[in-house]
Parts: C-alpha cells; sequence; structure tokens
C-alpha cells in the first residue's frame, strides 16, 4: 500500500541553525501539507500547498517557514534558523483530490 | 480551532466495542466527518469518514445523526492496539485537529 514517507526521522540541531524536513507523497496525490505536534500537545496545522504554491497557511507558519516542491517527487518544509520553540514532531501529509489526507511518520526536530 | 468536541478519556475492555462519541454542532451542509487516531508519536492514521449516511470498513463503523449535529465512532471489537488518541475533525480540506479522546483498551 503506497503510503507517505519522511526523512529524516530524528534531527538535532542548535539554536539559529536552518533545517530541511523532506517529504515523498504519495506519487499521484497533488495536496501537500505540512503540521507540527510540540511535544503532550494536539497536532497544529501549518501549511496547504497545491499546484506550486501555498494555499492555506496558519498563524504558526512565519517567516521563518518556506515550503517547496524542488522536483516531482519530494516536498520540503525549511526553517531558516531554528528557535528551542521550534522542537517538535513535524508531520507531512498528502491527498488527491475528493480523498482524505494521509500522514507520514513524522520527523522529530529537536533544537539545542 | 477545532469545530468539535469529544471527551477527553475513556476506556473499553479488550474484545469490547468502542463507541467513541464527537459533537460537531456547527457542521456545515458539505463538510465531511473524518476520524484519525495516534498510536503515540506516531503519525495520524485515517479510519473513516462520512458525510451524513453511516460508513463502515474494515477498521470501524461510523454513525451520522439524520441532523449531523453529532457522530459516533465504532470499534466493534477493540483489542488492545487500538489504545490511542481519537480525533473527531469537521472539514472540507485542511484538517484542525482538537485534543481528541485518549481510548485506552484494558485486558
Amino acid at each position: 500500500e503506497p503510503e507517505v514517507t519522511q526523512t529524516p526521522s530524528h534531527q538535532v540541531t542548535q539554536m539559529g541553525q536552518e533545517v530541511i524536513l523532506r517529504c515523498v507523497p504519495i506519487s499521484n496525490h497533488l495536496y501537500f501539507y505540512w503540521y507540527r505536534q510540540i511535544l503532550g500537545q494536539k497536532v497544529e496545522f501549518l501549511v496547504s500547498f497545491y499546484n506550486n504554491e501555498i494555499s492555506e497557511k496558519s498563524e504558526i507558519f512565519d517567516d521563518q517557514f518556506s515550503v517547496e516542491r524542488p522536483d516531482g517527487s519530494n516536498f520540503t518544509l525549511k526553517i531558516r534558523s531554528t528557535k528551542l520553540e521550534d522542537s517538535a514532531m513535524y508531520f507531512c501529509a498528502s491527498r488527491s483530490p475528493q480523498e482524505t489526507q494521509y500522514f507520514g511518520p513524522g520527523t522529530r526536530l529537536l533544537v539545542l | 480551532d477545532a469545530k468539535t468536541t469529544q471527551p477527553p478519556s475513556m476506556d473499553c475492555a479488550e474484545g469490547r466495542a468502542a463507541n467513541l462519541p464527537c459533537n460537531h454542532s456547527t457542521i456545515s451542509g458539505n463538510e465531511y466527518v473524518y476520524w484519525y487516531r495516534q498510536i503515540h508519536s506516531q503519525g495520524p492514521q485515517y479510519i473513516i469518514h462520512g458525510l451524513k449516511n453511516n460508513e463502515t470498513n474494515e477498521m470501524a463503523s461510523l454513525i451520522i445523526t439524520e441532523d449531523r449535529k453529532s457522530s459516533t465512532l465504532i470499534l466493534p471489537h477493540a483489542t488492545l492496539r487500538d489504545t490511542a488518541v481519537y480525533y473527531c475533525i469537521v472539514n472540507n480540506n485542511d484538517m484542525r485537529f482538537g485534543a481528541g479522546t485518549r481510548l485506552t483498551v484494558k485486558p
């Protein structure tokens, strides 16, 4: 069964460093999403992406965040200058039109 | 913010049916009801969704009231592996998760 994959599974970085989280959505999906989950808290929507542009973003998704689909398979989330409070699980999701979202296993980001 | 209300926690005996309620009184006519679950810190796992008719798949059944203001997810024979946080979400596109219901299946 096709699934969303994410790399790396764990990332440790120093505060102020840039990180890129990678996702490979399910191959025929057209809508892509990033979510985050701070430890012990709920899953929070960050951004949705369709047709090579952001379709919606939350108030969390500020100027330090960016998303890109650099080729036909990857979907990335970049955090330009990480802060301690960026430590969280980051989940990628994808869907095809009229279908539900399928989530990846997540990347655990720890900012020191 | 989430447009749903769920009890924070529930227990269920192994082998029994788990019935998880959700209130979504402000649901609009074209919004679906989705159910996901999250086991520990894994990615949310899709369970089932519906618009107005009851739905059943290999994992669960979804019962939606006629006025669509509430629904119930039914796990017919809960196992220990069904212990998870269950999320009821109402939307058309972007998933807005609430706190969900922490279901604990006990032996």
